[in-house]
């Protein structure tokens, strides 16, 4: 594909929903991340995926927060019984390899959440 | 701790003149560090980063490990770089290379 895709673009929930997010990554790459951000702020790490495997999650501010690669490409963020408080845009980055701190992250155009 | 600090959350110049937007880092072992741009209604997206040594659109950036900083710079500022601007670092912390962001400078460029 041209880029990282996500989807749904947008989503609005009420609190107490279950709400699921897409990744599409670039095809072919290994790293896989998720953002949080914020209204004003930088983005900040949720959890990582070297393929199929969730090798870091410590950025996950919950265990409301779950997330899944399980054929290693398309990944899915799920979070349950939302709060106000996980309004925020979240996303979705790949890139080729892992292990080197220069590699480029490609980042997707984002799903903003709207808890209400 | 791990952090990045971007000292402005606003930063307006007139068209031509240099521009500088600040980042420092706080980091224990040797990170990379990149500078991401995200223009109105776009995705974010690498403008440069320090491993490359390379100038994109006019824009460089010196890493300076003394004053552990990692400022971008542009002698001649252009309406077309009005953009949000965030520095980030990476390093084999959990061998993860996430990115640590910064909070973010906006650029406006007057004419």
């Amino acid at each position: 594909g041209a880029g990282v895709s996500q989807s749904p673009r947008y989503k609005v929930a009420k609190r107490g929903q279950d709400v699921a997010l897409r990744c599409d990554p670039i095809s072919g790459h290994v790293s896989l991340f998720w953002y949080q951000q914020a209204l004003g702020q930088g983005p900040e790490f949720l959890t990582y995926f070297q393929n199929e495997a969730q090798l870091d999650k410590s950025g996950l501010p919950s265990d409301r927060f779950f997330a899944e690669r399980p054929e290693g490409s398309v990944s899915t963020l799920k979070i349950q019984r939302t709060q106000q408080e996980d309004s925020a845009v979240y996303l979705c980055a790949s890139s080729l390899a892992s292990g080197v701190a220069y590699n480029e992250q490609f980042f997707g155009p984002g799903t903003r959440l709207t808890v209400l | 701790a791990q952090r990045v600090t971007q000292p402005e959350k606003l930063l307006s110049v007139f068209k031509g003149a240099p521009v500088e937007l600040k980042c420092n880092y706080s980091y224990s072992g040797s990170p990379e560090l990149f500078w991401y741009v995200q223009y109105s209604r776009q995705r974010l997206q690498l403008l440069l980063r320090h491993i490359s040594r390379e100038s994109i659109k006019g824009f460089t950036a010196d890493l300076n490990k003394g004053e552990t900083s990692f400022h971008l710079k542009k002698p001649f500022a252009q309406e077309e770089d009005s953009a949000m601007y965030y520095c980030a670092l990476s390093g084999a912390t959990s061998g993860t290379y996430k990115y640590i962001f910064g909070t973010g400078t906006r650029l406006k460029v007057l004419a």
